[in-house]
């Protein structure tokens, strides 16, 4: 069964302050390990796909890299307008787009 | 372009009543699928569809049925709702079945009474 946790539960930074949340995840074949961005009553945000060991993606402050057992998705000089539950989720291999989903870190950025 | 649309987006039941929630893609996608989100709980995958006319079941399908008959449409019913199934509801939709980038409508926040 695939299984994914994520790391701190909860994360508040001050503005400029770098940080990283981790995601481990168990899965048979990984076909790809999704980030989601997700604000209060909102549907989750699409952020990255990484499908392999050593692949990383950027956007504006935001990094996400891969390995076997974990993602990290790394936030560098966070502004207020970055607070938001990031979500984590994987896909395993032949099963048509199904998600398991982490529970999310959520992260508030002050100034 | 509106991408996934779910309606409604607040509804209130009592225990035992029937309902649908709707969801709606234009981009033409294949894949189709419904998550519900609790606390403290990730979204769990319920029904999902690969195409007009095919569904099968998630995670958490109990209580819950749903059918396909357009690419576009992926109604999900509760037949007789119960308070466990208080939650808030995804509808999703992705291009192909497999690793292709899975897009999320706003939510639909469901409270059985």
């Amino acid at each position: 069964e695939d299984q994914v946790t994520q790391s701190p539960e909860a994360l508040r930074l001050q503005e400029g302050e770098s940080s990283s949340l981790n995601c481990s995840y168990t899965v048979s074949g990984l076909r790809g390990l999704f980030w989601y961005r997700q604000d209060p009553g909102k549907g989750p945000e699409f952020l990255f796909t990484l499908y392999s060991a050593g692949e990383e993606k950027e956007k504006e402050r935001l990094k996400a890299t891969l390995t076997k057992k974990e993602s990290f998705l790394h936030i560098t000089a966070p502004k207020p307008e970055d607070s938001a539950t990031y979500l984590c989720a994987v896909q395993e291999a032949g099963t048509a787009s199904k998600l398991t989903f982490g529970t999310g870190t959520r992260l508030q950025v002050t100034l | 372009n509106a991408g996934v649309t779910q309606t409604p987006k607040f509804q209130v039941l009592k225990t035992g009543q029937s309902m649908t929630l709707q969801c709606a893609q234009d981009m033409n996608h294949e894949y189709m699928s419904w998550y519900r989100q609790d606390p403290g709980m990730g979204l769990r995958l319920i029904h999902y569809s690969v195409g007009a006319g095919i569904t099968d079941q998630g995670e958490v399908p109990n209580g819950y049925n749903v059918s396909r008959s357009t690419t576009e449409d992926f109604p999900l019913r509760l037949l007789s709702a119960a308070p466990s199934q208080t939650s808030v509801y995804f509808c999703a939709s992705s291009r192909g079945v497999s690793g292709n980038t899975i897009y999320f409508g706003e939510g639909s926040w469901l409270t059985v009474v």
